[in-house]
């Protein structure tokens, strides 16, 4: 079974620019997650979907960054314009809902430098 | 969000015991402990968890104190493909989310 797939897997770009960032889930996992993560710290969440409806962004800097889950299966995350501090670690997640004790699946994660 | 403490690092020789302990005294009665462990350059990945009783599969152990106010994580036999950051984490099934602290980074010699 395939795992959580994100790319791109490196991104460098220039700050002002905008930067997208693709998770597709593992299938059936209804609960999606964007967590943040910078140098030598655990990772954050941004945002948690459930289906197609986001019901946790309260820590998305919604000033610049957006989120996207159509159908309820593939997200993406955005960030426009992208400035220094956005250079981190950007990992997607997914579980199952039904009786979920915490076990998440994570991609590999998208790193992003922004110069 | 109930919190976890650990020790920043860690190190144990190939081959033996790891014990990673950590802290968790404002856990609620219905918070599972969780372990998710982070290799370089790759995302987390679940290790074990636990509610009360203790807890193997073919990565670890999870033993969990009676008050179930700590936890250790055993690994019996080290290798040098388990030097890694371990998190321990506190899973409220209200919140549907893991809120990582900064974990123990476990370094393994040769």
């Amino acid at each position: 079974e395939a795992g959580v797939v994100q790319s791109p897997r490196y991104k460098i770009i220039e700050k002002k620019q905008p930067v997208a960032f693709w998770c597709n889930p593992i299938s059936g996992h209804n609960t999606l997650y964007w967590y943040l993560q910078n140098l030598g710290q655990g990772p954050e969440l941004l945002i948690r979907y459930e289906n197609e409806e986001a019901v946790d962004d309260s820590q998305l800097p919604k000033d610049r960054f957006s989120a996207e889950r159509l159908k309820g299966v593939d997200s993406t995350l955005k960030i426009q314009p992208a400035e220094l501090g956005d250079s981190a670690v950007y990992l997607c997640a997914s579980s199952s809902t039904q009786g979920n004790t915490g076990e998440l699946f994570f991609g590999e994660g998208s790193r992003l430098t922004v110069l | 969000d109930a919190k976890t403490t650990q020790p920043n690092s860690m190190e144990s020789n190939e081959e033996e015991p790891v014990h990673l302990p950590c802290n968790h005294s404002t856990i609620s009665g219905t918070d599972y402990i969780h372990w998710y462990r982070q290799l370089p350059s790759q995302g987390p990945e679940y290790v074990i968890h636990g509610l009360t009783s203790n807890v193997n599969n073919r990565m670890a152990s999870l033993a969990i104190a009676e008050d179930r106010k700590s936890s250790t994580l055993i690994l019996h036999r080290a290798t040098l493909r388990d030097a890694a950051v371990y998190y321990c984490i506190l899973w409220n099934g209200g919140a549907q989310k893991l809120v990582f602290g900064q974990g123990t980074r476990l370094t393994i010699n040769p």
